[in-house]
This record gives C-alpha cells, sequence and structure tokens, in this order.
C-alpha cells in the first residue's frame, strides 16, 4: 500500500546534527513533490522544506535555512533531511508528505521525534 | 509570507451540529492551493480538502470547503463523535508554504 516511513530522528546535543530519511513505497515516488513539516510538542504544524519531483526546485523555512539540507534519491525511492547546527527550538516531531500539484500533501508519514537538548 | 490566521481557536459543540471553521489569508492564496488537514492526538495529519473546495479521496461528503482569494471556509454539516480533532488550514502554492494556527473542535 501507499506508505511514507520515516526514520533517523532521536536525542541530539544543540549544535549537533542528525539526518532523517523517508522511505516511500506502494507508488512512483519520482512522480511527487515531497516536503518534510514538523511539529514541536503541544504545537501547532510548521512546514520546513520543499522539494519538487526532480529535485530541481527547493525551498526552506527561514527558520531552518542555512542549517538544513533536503535532498531525495528518486532512484532509492527516498527523502533525506541533513540537519546542522541543532537549537532546542528544533525539537519536535517531523514528518515526509508527499504532494501532486493542486491535490495537496494526501499521504503522510507517521514522524519520527527530533528531541534537541543538553 | 503568507500568513494564514484561524478562527475561532476552539469551536465547542455538540454530536450532529454543523461547524463552520475560518481560515484568513494575509494576502490572496495562489490558485486556490489552499488546503484543510484533520489531526487527532498521536496521529499525523489527514488531508480533507484540497484545492479549496475539492474533498480528497475517502473523505465523507458532510466536509465541504468553500472560498477564493483571501477567505477560505471548512464546514461539516453534522459532527459525528470521531470528527472531534483538531483543523488546519495550509496554503501550497508558494513558499513558504504556511499552515495556519489551527481550530480545535471540541464536544460540548
Amino acid at each position: 500500500q501507499v506508505q511514507l516511513v520515516e526514520s533517523g530522528g532521536g536525542l541530539v546535543k544543540p549544535g549537533g546534527s542528525l539526518r532523517l530519511s523517508c522511505a516511500a513505497s506502494g507508488f512512483t515516488f519520482s512522480d511527487y513533490y515531497m516536503s518534510w513539516i514538523r511539529q514541536a510538542p503541544g504545537k501547532g504544524l510548521e512546514w520546513v522544506s520543499y522539494i519538487s519531483s526532480s529535485g530541481s526546485t527547493i525551498y526552506y523555512a527561514d527558520s531552518v535555512k542555512g542549517r538544513f539540507t533536503i535532498s531525495r534519491d528518486n532512484a532509492k525511492n527516498s527523502l533525506y533531511l541533513q540537519m546542522n547546527s541543532l537549537r532546542a527550538e528544533d525539537t519536535a516531531v517531523y514528518y515526509c508528505a508527499r504532494g501532486k500539484g493542486l491535490y495537496g500533501f494526501d499521504i503522510w508519514g507517521q514522524g519520527t521525534m527530533v528531541t534537541v537538548s543538553s | 509570507e503568507i500568513v494564514l490566521t484561524q478562527s475561532p481557536g476552539t469551536l465547542s459543540l455538540s454530536p450532529g451540529e454543523r461547524a463552520t471553521l475560518s481560515c484568513r489569508a494575509s494576502q490572496s492564496v495562489s490558485s486556490s492551493y489552499l488546503a484543510w488537514y484533520q489531526q487527532k492526538p498521536g496521529q499525523a495529519p489527514r488531508l480533507l480538502i484540497y484545492g479549496a473546495s475539492s474533498r480528497a479521496t475517502g473523505i465523507p461528503d458532510r466536509f465541504s470547503g468553500s472560498g477564493s482569494g483571501t477567505d477560505f471556509t471548512l464546514t461539516i454539516s453534522r459532527l459525528e463523535p470521531e470528527d472531534f480533532a483538531v483543523y488546519y488550514c495550509q496554503q501550497y502554492g508558494s513558499s513558504p508554504m504556511t499552515f495556519g494556527q489551527g481550530t480545535k473542535v471540541e464536544i460540548k
């Protein structure tokens, strides 16, 4: 079935790095744009980053620009988020989600928790 | 950046009642790239409405979306017990792809 599965979350110290992965299955990954969206504990949703289906177009939220890097490997059906210089305010559940044209983000993963704390 | 403001923050209603949720944008949303999501505790968000007014696959017809430009509405015609949740709007027509702060629909 159509599925997105995130991994790579965990506890990291401020200033540290982490790489999140999102494995896609059940659909043609290269047909979809992808995003990372996060949710701090008890808070609302915050869009983090976007990558087009080919990887040629990338956008970031100002809060992560220069620290996070989104990428994808269509041959491996995988999406990544390299997170450097992590801060306490980056603590959140990180979701990957797929989208296509006007159809919105119709499939989301279950999320992976990132905790930045000393 | 397009700022989305949802109102009210909390809606207290009984099952069977009608719910009307508002999402107002600080500037026009490109080509109606406006979506609504439902989120329950401990779960990922679920897409309800895309393109401002189109229901996503498998979404019951008691959910409807309307609006264009800067004013959008999600209506739940008759609340079912499973509809009590938090609802978010999102614009995905321009970067950053912002979300509203959410409206909680709670049981009165």
